[in-house]
């Protein structure tokens, strides 16, 4: 089946501009979590969907940072005012559960929006 | 607060060498493990997985990993690499705890394998 799909595959935008990245989970699965990948480093988890709700935002870097999620479907990242420092690679993942445990879930991720701000 | 440690930042072998990369985080509660590989080019996808029961576990195109909890670590390994072997891994943590599967992720380590 389809997996995780993610739009734009890349964005370049100017220092000061919103930009909206998009996500694609897999059909049925309920879980939706965003990530960031800087240059040379590890992901780093921004934030985590149950359904359309948010239980864990704590990896937000700041208030410029939101996310929303429309039913257990497309989920999008929104960067206001985007700063040098924004620059990564956002990934998107979907699982069929989220909570930890022995719920023997796996998380399915897709290719990443490169974003580049100048 | 959680953190993932892979040593090796760049590792270079030969075919068909052994390979060995480390992995250890900080947490004192259960954790669920995983080791992710992204190959040139693709997804990340994941490699292999523990839960529970028999702390080594296989998973795909021949790798393996042993949790070694009073070691906090979980090393990935392989007997005998290969040219297509050649890509970045991630090593991530889920605390059990957890209320969300959040996976804390090793910082990453780039794998050549020469022919």
């Amino acid at each position: 089946g389809a997996g995780v799909s993610q739009s734009p595959s890349n964005k370049v935008t100017e220092k000061g501009k919103d930009v909206e990245l998009r996500c694609d989970p897999i059909s049925g699965h309920t879980a939706l979590y965003w990530y960031r990948q800087r240059l040379g480093q590890g992901l780093e988890f921004l934030i985590y969907f149950q359904g359309n709700s948010a239980p864990d935002k704590s990896g937000l870097p700041s208030d410029r940072f939101s996310a929303e999620r429309t039913g257990e479907s497309v989920s999008t990242l929104t960067i206001q005012r985007t700063q040098q420092e924004d620059s990564a690679v956002y990934l998107c993942a979907s699982s069929l559960v989220g909570t930890g445990g022995l719920s023997g879930y796996e998380q399915y991720f897709g290719p990443g929006t490169r974003l580049t701000v100048t | 607060a959680q953190s993932v440690s892979q040593h090796n930042h760049h590792v270079i072998l030969s075919e068909a060498a052994s390979l060995e990369l480390g992995c250890n985080y900080s947490y004192g509660g259960t954790v669920n493990l995983f080791w992710y590989v992204q190959y040139p080019g693709q997804h990340l996808q994941l490699l292999l997985k523990y839960f529970s029961g028999d702390p080594l576990v296989k998973g795909i195109k021949g790798f393996e990993a042993e949790f070694i909890k009073s070691k906090f670590s979980f090393n990935l390994r392989k007997p005998s690499v290969q040219w297509s072997d050649t890509a970045e891994y991630f090593c991530a943590v889920n605390a059990y705890s957890s209320n969300t599967g959040k996976l804390i992720f090793g910082q990453g380590t780039t794998l050549q394998v020469k022919p």
